[in-house]
């Protein structure tokens, strides 16, 4: 069974704090990982994607890839408001699956 | 441009009654897929489309079918609604091991 772990939350920041999220994975054969947000009653929407270890930058997010410790994570800097919601981790698994394995999600809520 | 459209955005079913959820893409993607999202459980898996003309069985496929009906509509059908499908259901378009785009969902209620 593969499977992809998350600290529910809910995790609170304050604005213009940096918001850490945290993903796990058991398949060390996984290739390709997204981080996606959903609001409240809303679709998932992707804001990241990382296929190699170490750092991708894309404005006020960073995602961070370890294959060797099998974690991926997502930095948000400088805080809003608007980025209050549930952010899901997904993992692609090894060649010949097409399935994406998402985590349950961390509710992620920045204080004014 | 579209992206993914789903139809009904709501619906209420009696126990025993049966519909189709239906999905279209407009991104010329070849993958397609059905999620349902519960509370607590987060996104699962109930059918994928890998290309055209196939389907393949998710995590939670009991109490449902589909129909890759071309390249761009992915249809789910209940055929006999259970209080235990009440969910919202997302259907998905993607390049096959790449990002997946999703669909606005349907707020199902089976009474």
């Amino acid at each position: 069974q593969k499977e992809v772990e998350q600290n529910s939350g809910p995790l609170s920041v304050p604005e213009g704090a940096i918001a850490s999220l945290n993903c796990t994975y058991s398949d060390r054969g996984s290739q390709s990982f997204f981080w996606y947000r959903q609001y409240s009653g809303k679709s998932p929407e992707l804001i990241m994607s990382i296929y190699s270890n170490g750092d991708k930058e894309d404005g006020r997010f960073t995602a961070q890839l370890n294959k060797a410790s099998q974690y991926v994570s997502l930095l948000i800097r400088d805080s809003q408001p608007s980025d209050s919601a549930t952010y899901l981790c997904a993992v692609y698994s090894g060649a010949g699956s097409y399935q994406l394995t998402f985590g349950k999600g961390t509710k992620l809520s920045v204080i004014p | 441009n579209a992206g993914v459209t789903q139809t009904p955005k709501f619906q209420v079913l009696k126990t025993g009654q049966s519909m189709t959820l239906q999905c279209a893409q407009d991104m010329n993607h070849n993958s397609m897929y059905w999620y349902r999202q519960d509370p607590g459980m987060g996104l699962r898996l109930i059918y994928y489309s890998a290309s055209e003309g196939t389907t393949d069985k998710g995590e939670v496929p009991n109490g449902y079918n589909v129909s890759r009906l071309n390249k761009r509509e992915f249809s789910l059908r209940l055929e006999s609604a259970a209080p235990s499908q009440t969910s919202v259901y997302f259907c998905a378009s993607s390049e096959i091991y790449n990002e997946q785009f999703f669909g606005p969902g349907t707020r199902l209620t089976v009474l």
